[in-house]
């Protein structure tokens, strides 16, 4: 069964401490992988769309990275507005749905 | 560009009541999706539509759920005869194309059912 798996479930992180965040997927035809942020009590907010293996987008401290089994976000010196819950989704096939993992928490302490 | 909205952000209804959540797209997109996020749950899909049509409801439960996005006015999921198991965040998303794949969410619908 096509699936998208995000680890770890919550991660804490000391202001200006780098780390990655995993999305692995197990899905046939991936016509696209997006990353999205999610503040509490919000909606999604986009912020990267990746299409191939060795792609790779880039926006202010955060830098998407793409491989054919997985994909990682990767955050610089992340700052406490950082924290949110960020979510990893595909478009498989010939469908045009979004399908998502269960997203992770980041907290980002000063 | 008021983006996508949706309302209420707020819903409570009592078990057996109706829900109704309306979701009006962004400007010049055509393409709406709704999305469920139950508590400690990822986003699920439940129903693609266009103007007029729905393309895909995979993810609608066979019972009390419906969807339409008529030519004129917001596109409705309606929940009919609510039970408990059906509070959660509603979300909607709309795109321009198909694959454009530039879908924008709205804040979402929170149901509470008591």
């Amino acid at each position: 069964e096509d699936q998208v798996t995000q680890s770890p479930e919550a991660l804490r992180l000391q202001e200006g401490e780098s780390s990655s965040l995993n999305c692995s997927y197990t899905v046939s035809g991936l016509r696209g992988l997006f990353w999205y942020r999610q503040d509490p009590g919000k909606g999604p907010e986009f912020l990267f769309t990746l299409y191939s293996a060795g792609e790779e987008k880039e926006k202010e401290r955060l830098k998407a990275t793409l491989t054919k089994k997985e994909s990682f976000l990767h955050i610089t010196a992340p700052k406490p507005e950082d924290s949110a819950t960020y979510l990893c989704a595909v478009v498989m096939g010939a469908n045009s749905k979004l399908t998502f993992g269960k997203g992770i928490t980041l907290s980002v302490r000063p | 560009n008021a983006g996508v909205m949706q309302n209420p952000r707020h819903l409570v209804r009592r078990r057996g009541q109706e829900a109704r959540l309306r979701c009006s797209p962004m400007k010049g997109h055509s393409h709406v999706y709704w999305y469920r996020q139950l508590p400690e749950e990822g986003l699920k899909f439940m129903v693609y539509l266009q103007k007029e049509n729905i393309i895909d409801e995979s993810g609608m439960p066979k019972e009390r759920f419906s969807a339409e996005f008529p030519k004129e006015g917001p596109s409705i999921l309606r929940i009919q005869q609510v039970v408990r198991g059906d509070s959660a965040a509603y979300f909607c998303a709309s795109s321009l194309r198909t694959d454009s794949y530039g879908y924008t969410f709205g804040s979402g619908t929170r149901l509470t059912v008591v």
